[in-house]
């Protein structure tokens, strides 16, 4: 969908670093969430967050970590501490109110090393 | 128990055929239901809302019952284009936040 920019596309990752994935919207939603796809899976939560400086686990946060500082920024850390990261990362955003749609970015494919 | 469930299937039919899919979930206090479409490697796609009286758009019609706790989806008469993942999709909203929970999906696939 246009408005949700996730980059990169393709991103690579060696054992035992850090990585973040970067979601930027700028629909001026209120909501923002992501999430994570393994082949042949659907997707599974990650974290979410309905307003600045504002967030909540989702289903599998172990491993992740994220911040909600601007609007219009939701980035997701992918820690050391998760084992098996990778996977194809989805970011999406919902108006606060009324249309419940995800709007969604056209996600990330993490690969380790 | 998982919070939403969906038969993986695959699913295999003829163009032309009639098919079904249902999805469970467990929280009864679930607000809002949808269907989403996935194409691989693509971001999902909203196919429609899913309404307590039942709505129906064009060949895909789908029915809500908060007593059983099951969403459903029909696709009439099947078209090769169907072939994709379907998404069954919950909104527990809360309090201060709005939790979107995803089934794992439930594969299509239509042949000639």
């Amino acid at each position: 969908d246009g408005g949700i920019t996730q980059s990169p596309k393709y991103l690579f990752r060696k054992e035992g670093q850090n990585v973040t994935l970067s979601c930027e919207q700028n629909l001026n939603h209120d909501a923002m969430y992501w999430y994570r796809q393994d082949p042949g899976q659907g997707l599974r939560l990650i974290y979410y967050s309905q307003i600045v400086n504002d967030f909540q686990k989702g289903d599998i946060a172990e491993g992740y970590s994220v911040s909600r500082e601007k609007k219009e920024s939701f980035p997701l850390t992918v820690t050391s501490a998760q084992k098996n990261p990778t996977a194809f990362y989805l970011c999406a955003t919902k108006p606060t109110a009324g249309n419940e749609k995800l709007f969604f970015g056209s996600g990330t494919q993490l690969s380790v090393l | 128990r998982k919070e939403v469930e969906q038969d993986p299937g695959p699913f295999n039919v003829p163009e032309g055929a009639t098919v079904a899919f249902n999805c469970t979930y467990s929280n009864s206090a679930s607000q809002s239901f949808f269907w989403y479409r996935q194409d691989c490697r693509k971001e999902p796609k909203l196919l429609m809302s899913v309404y307590s009286s039942g709505n129906e758009d064009g060949r895909f019609t789908a029915q809500l019952n908060r007593a059983s706790q099951y969403i459903s989806l029909l696709i009439r008469d099947s078209k090769l284009s169907d072939s994709a993942t379907y998404l069954c999709v919950v909104n527990l909203a809360a309090l201060s936040a709005s939790k979107i929970i995803f089934g794992s999906g439930t594969r299509l696939s239509i042949r000639p």
